[in-house]
C-alpha cells in the first residue's frame, strides 16, 4: 500500500522556470492538500481540495496553482519560481467525513525538497 | 486569520512527562490535532481531540482543550529517547475538520 507518493523527491530551479509537482494517493480519499514547510515558519497550508475537479485557497496561494483533474491526483504547479519559494513542500489526504474520527487523519508525503535559485 | 502557537523547543529527561503547549485562535475549529515529524519524514498522526472534549487520553499521550482559553496540550508520560521529534499542533479551518492551520513546531529533545 504506497499511501501518498511525491514526485520529485528533491529538485532545483532557476528563478522564472516552471514546474509541476504531483501527489498520487491509493486510499481513495476525497480531500488532498499541499502544504509548504520554512524553518520557524511550520507547515503553512497552500490550497486544497475537497472532491475532484474542486480546489480551494489555504492560507499562502500566490505563485501557486493546482488542479485536481483525477481523485487520486493533486498537481502543483509554480508558472514563475522565485526564491522564496525554496521550501520542502509536502502533500496530504484525507477522508472527508469527520464523524467517522479515524477517517479525519490526513496522511503525508515523504515531502519534495524546492531549491529556487 | 487563523494562527497557532507554540513553543519551539522542550528538553526532557528520558523517563520524565513532557508538556508541549499550543494556543489557537479559530473558535470554531471542530478538531485539534497533534501531529510528529521525525527528521527527514511526513507528519504522522499521534492523537486529535474533538472540540466538545476536555482531555483525551491514549496510552502515554494525555491531550488537554481548554476552548475558554483556546488551550491546548499534549503530554507525554514516561518520555524515552524515541519520542525525540518535532511535534506540531494544528487546527482545523474547514466544517470537516481536515483543512489544518499548524503551528511552527515544538522541537522535543529527550537526553538518556
Amino acid at each position: 500500500n504506497a499511501g501518498v507518493t511525491q514526485t520529485p523527491k528533491f529538485r532545483v530551479l532557476k528563478t522564472g522556470q516552471s514546474m509541476t509537482l504531483l501527489c498520487a494517493q491509493d486510499m481513495n480519499h476525497e480531500y488532498m492538500y499541499w502544504y509548504r514547510q520554512d524553518p520557524g515558519m511550520g507547515l503553512r497550508l497552500i490550497h486544497y481540495s475537497v472532491g475532484e475537479g474542486t480546489t480551494a485557497k489555504g492560507e499562502v496561494p500566490d505563485g501557486y496553482n493546482v488542479s485536481r483533474l483525477k481523485k487520486q491526483n493533486f498537481l502543483l504547479g509554480l508558472e514563475s519560481a522565485a526564491p522564496s519559494q525554496t521550501s520542502v513542500y509536502f502533500c496530504a489526504s484525507s477522508y472527508s467525513e469527520a464523524t467517522i474520527s479515524i477517517n479525519t487523519e490526513a496522511f503525508f508525503g515523504q515531502g519534495t525538497r524546492l531549491t529556487v535559485v | 486569520g487563523e494562527d497557532v502557537e507554540q513553543s519551539l523547543f522542550l528538553s526532557v529527561r528520558e523517563g520524565d512527562s513532557s508538556v508541549i503547549n499550543c494556543t489557537y485562535t479559530d473558535s470554531s475549529s471542530t478538531y485539534l490535532y497533534w501531529y510528529k515529524q521525525e527528521p527527514g519524514a511526513g507528519l504522522q498522526l499521534l492523537t486529535y481531540i474533538f472540540s466538545n472534549m476536555d482531555m483525551k487520553q491514549d496510552q502515554r499521550l494525555t491531550v488537554l482543550l481548554n476552548k475558554k482559553d483556546k488551550h491546548l496540550s499534549l503530554r507525554i508520560a514516561d518520555t524515552q529517547t524515541g519520542d525525540s521529534a518535532i511535534y506540531f499542533c494544528a487546527e482545523s479551518i474547514d466544517q470537516a475538520g481536515t483543512a489544518l492551520i499548524f503551528g511552527k513546531g515544538t522541537t522535543l529533545s529527550v537526553s538518556s
